[in-house]
């Protein structure tokens, strides 16, 4: 199973910008790219996903490298609700696993 | 609406014992998933189904048993056999077995005595 590098900590102001980054130097062709988000006590959200191509929907933009060896979630005005655990995810087309890391804990401030 | 429940939020047993977690949809999911995490970490495959009657084990099995008899619901027995059960129990499901999406519940905390 291909392996994801995300940073343990970050932090951002509200009303901010905030790019989380995500290495998968051994993604293969057929790896999708998601990103779930866990806060505290709950289970995890699903927030995006992708192939090839940048994606964006109403939570969130994801960006996808050329090589697709990394890509980066992009809230593009953070707020108190998106302190959370964010996991990016490689699913195997063939297995369907997803493999949780321990993800990027974003902190938010007022 | 449409969800999937966990019951209880909070489970208490003392070790030695079996304990069978709940784990109900209404979204008429064909597969479930059942994942274990712990403190700090990320969630592990336990057990998953695709469709109903039919189940495999996940990457971390061992103590626990899981049934399917309705398409609804999944659950999860941790026996005695499982040699450090206390942890947060997450249980998820999707359309279908190449669905994108998987749809979490809210967890139940398990803690052994």
């Amino acid at each position: 199973d291909a392996k994801t590098t995300q940073p343990n900590s970050m932090e951002s102001n509200e009303e901010e910008p905030v790019h989380l980054p995500c290495n998968h130097s051994t993604i293969s062709g057929t790896d999708y790219i998601h990103w779930y988000r866990q806060l505290p006590s709950q289970g995890p959200e699903y927030v995006i996903h992708g192939l090839t191509s940048n994606v964006n929907n109403r939570m969130a933009s994801l960006a996808i490298a050329e090589d697709r060896k990394s890509s980066t979630l992009i809230l593009h005005r953070a707020t108190l609700r998106d302190a959370a655990v964010y996991y990016c995810i490689l699913r195997d087309e063939n297995t369907d696993k997803l493999i949780f890391g321990t993800g990027t804990r974003l902190q938010v401030f007022p | 609406d449409g969800g999937i429940t966990q019951s209880p939020k909070y489970l208490f047993r003392k070790e030695g014992q079996n304990v069978t977690l709940s784990c109900e949809q209404n979204l008429n999911h064909d597969a479930m998933y059942w994942y274990r995490q712990d403190p700090g970490q990320g969630l592990r495959l336990i057990y998953y189904s695709q469709i109903v009657n039919d189940f495999q084990k996940g990457d971390i099995a061992e103590g626990y048993s899981v049934s399917r008899e309705k398409k609804e619901s999944f659950p999860l027995t941790v026996t005695s056999a499982q040699k450090n059960p206390t942890a947060f129990y997450l249980c998820a499901s999707t359309l279908g077995w190449e669905s994108d999406t998987q749809y979490f519940g809210p967890g139940t905390r398990l803690t052994v005595l």
